[in-house]
């Protein structure tokens, strides 16, 4: 089937206000990820989901970022209150887990969604 | 704390040359994975290496895990402008930790 989609692919937002970036995994796959990619940096982890639990959070960078996923397929991220620091591409990427073999699992990346925060 | 150090950070190289970039880290891993990202995209793999001293290779590129299971490699061989990108190495211990990356560059 369609691999991982991600939208908006753009999102352009005044300070303070609060958006929802959705991410569409791969129909079968059960983990979920988030991760955020500043400009011309490496990939930071922000949350994980096995299912629809969410194992570790770890990596939210405050209270105002929260995700959650429902049916096992689509996760919605939300930043509340967004500020400029925020700005970045919020990358999606899902993988098919089985067992304990996580590390072997290839994850599948959507194409990003680009949230500027004027 | 990072658990994997990728170098360089940035390398420009003319088409044709070669080069290696390196993702080291002070653990021990089961597994490596390395990973390509274009702009504009998301990553996507490019090979997953498993055992202790295993070589790789994808066409010009030629992966290498280290004895120990700390350290992998990736050399190209001959650049090329399409092999531009952000090269990630990802552990297959820690299943969301991504090195910090190497931006490769090549010119025409």
């Amino acid at each position: 089937g369609a691999g991982v989609s991600q939208s908006p692919s753009n999102k352009v937002t005044e300070k303070g206000k609060d958006v929802e970036l959705r991410c569409d995994p791969i129909s079968g796959h059960t983990a979920l990820y988030w991760y955020r990619q500043s400009l011309g940096q490496g990939l930071e982890f922000l949350i994980y989901f096995q299912g629809n639990s969410a194992p570790d959070k770890s990596g939210l960078p405050s209270d105002r970022f929260s995700a959650e996923r429902t049916g096992g397929s689509v996760s919605t991220l939300t930043i509340q209150r967004t500020q400029q620091e925020d700005s970045a591409v919020y990358l999606c990427a899902s993988s098919l887990v089985s067992g304990s073999s996580y590390g072997y699992n290839e994850q599948f990346f959507g194409p990003g969604t680009r949230l500027t925060v004027l | 704390t990072q658990l994997l150090e990728q170098s360089p950070q940035f390398l420009s190289i003319q088409e044709g040359e070669n080069l290696t970039v390196y993702c080291n880290s002070s653990s021990v891993f089961s597994s490596l994975q390395w990973y390509r990202q274009e702009p504009g995209e998301g990553p996507v793999l490019l090979v997953t290496v498993v055992t202790g001293g295993e070589v790789k290779k994808l066409k010009r590129l030629t992966f290498q895990f280290g004895d120990a299971r700390k350290d992998s490699s990736l050399h190209i061989t001959a650049a090329q402008p399409g092999d531009t990108g952000l090269y990630l190495c990802r552990s297959g211990t820690y299943k969301y930790i991504f090195g910090t990356g190497t931006r490769l560059k090549v010119l025409a």
